[in-house]
This record gives structure tokens, C-alpha cells and sequence, in this order.
């Protein structure tokens, strides 16, 4: 099963923040926070990770709650083609035999 | 040219018939996954394999098979193919020595369906 929950769907204006929840309160310390989106059954993209401190990339910027039990993937200027499903993973980076195990994601549709 | 590329891109078949779905990747990875997606869902784990020696079953293996042909090869057989088996399969690579350790590379999909 997976270890996080999000919403199911979201909306967001052209232009403005996306900001996507996550719960994962039973998180290890070992566990990174990984997120993926997939447009329109393409395969899933690789988005951002991280552990315990904010990170930000091209793409999106994610927020780590103190206490790790939860996380936000911003998309600072949504636009329509950021319309898709994402995906909060929490995984043992070290772990051999890691594999992702995908949740039903949050569905974020950017109407114009 | 795409890193992971998976054949066919879409296959009907009939109840029974063995099938075989192949990925193959450039990126140099040694670790390929099989994953099926059903409407509605997310990704469940088939197999996965770490190299060309290692092969282990995921979530849901029952009713498929999978061979590690070379490092840049990994195929998904369904013996005798069912109705349920019908979902859009994927294959991703990725590689544990980079710096995103769990950052795993999708093909385009196979969309199956089972008649």
C-alpha cells in the first residue's frame, strides 16, 4: 500500500501556484519524499525529491514540514500543461530492492 | 531518440495466446522495472530486475514472466494472456549510483488489451 495520501483532484488559474499536498506521518528517517507526474497516460516524470530540507529545481519546489510527516510540491506559474497527476512516493533511498509504489495521486487540471 | 523504449506501443489479443512485451534503453542503467497501470490507478510493480543476474518479483507477478536479455533489454511475457490483464504497461530504468538514487526513467507505455 502506499504510504502517503493526497487529494484527489485539484484546480489551479493559468499563471498562479500549484500547491500540492502530501501526508506521509509514518515516514522513515530513511525515506526521501519523491514526486512524479504523468500527463495523460505518457509515462510518469520524474519531478523532485528530498529528505528533510526544501529543495527547488527548474521544475518545482518542494516543502518538508519540520517534523517530516508531510510535504508541498509547488509549481510556482502553473500553466495548461502542467495538467496531470501527481504523485507523492516516499522511498528508502538505500534500500536494495527499492521499487516505487505509486498511489492514485492528485489530479491537478490549470484552466485558462 | 527516446532513452526507454518499449514495443509494441498498443496489442489486442485473444484469451490464451502468449504475449510478449519488450523494452529496451540507451541510458546505460542496470536497473529496469515493469509496472502495469489500470484506469483510475496507479502503478503497480510486475518485476524488477537489477542486472542481467538479478530478477525479482513485485506487487502483482502472478500470470507474467520476464527475462533480462541484456543490460539494455527486458522483456514481460504473459503466457496465456486473460481479459484482466488488459492495462497499460510500463518500463522504466534507473540507476543507483546517481545522484537522484530513486529517479526512475519511463518508456511511452504499451497499452494491452485482452479480448
Amino acid at each position: 500500500d502506499a504510504k502517503t495520501t493526497q487529494p484527489t483532484s485539484m484546480d489551479c488559474a493559468e499563471g498562479r501556484a500549484a500547491n500540492l499536498p502530501c501526508n506521509h506521518s509514518t515516514i522513515s528517517g530513511n525515506e526521501y519524499v519523491y514526486w512524479y507526474r504523468q500527463i495523460h497516460s505518457q509515462g510518469p516524470q520524474y519531478i523532485i525529491h528530498g529528505l528533510k530540507n526544501n529543495e527547488t529545481n527548474e521544475m518545482a519546489s518542494l516543502i518538508i514540514t519540520e517534523d517530516r510527516k508531510s510535504s508541498t510540491l509547488i509549481l510556482p506559474h502553473a500553466t495548461l500543461r502542467d495538467t496531470a497527476v501527481y504523485y507523492c512516493i516516499v522511498s528508502d533511498r538505500n534500500q536494495a530492492g527499492t521499487a516505487l509504489i505509486f498511489g492514485k495521486g492528485t489530479t491537478l487540471s490549470v484552466s485558462s | 531518440d527516446a532513452d526507454v523504449t518499449q514495443t509494441p506501443r498498443n496489442r489486442i489479443t485473444k484469451t490464451g495466446k502468449r504475449i510478449m512485451l519488450e523494452c529496451s534503453q540507451t541510458k546505460g542503467h542496470d536497473r529496469m522495472y515493469w509496472y502495469r497501470q489500470d484506469p483510475g490507478l496507479g502503478l503497480r510493480l510486475i518485476y524488477y530486475s537489477f542486472d542481467v543476474k538479478d530478477i525479482n518479483k513485485g506487487e502483482i507477478s502472478d500470470g507474467y514472466s520476464v527475462s533480462r536479455q541484456a543490460q539494455a533489454k527486458f522483456s514481460l511475457s504473459l503466457e496465456s494472456a486473460i481479459p484482466n490483464q488488459t492495462a497499460l504497461y510500463f518500463c522504466a530504468t534507473s540507476d543507483p549510483s546517481g545522484i537522484s538514487y530513486n529517479e526512475q526513467f519511463f518508456g511511452p507505455g504499451t497499452r494491452l488489451t485482452v479480448l
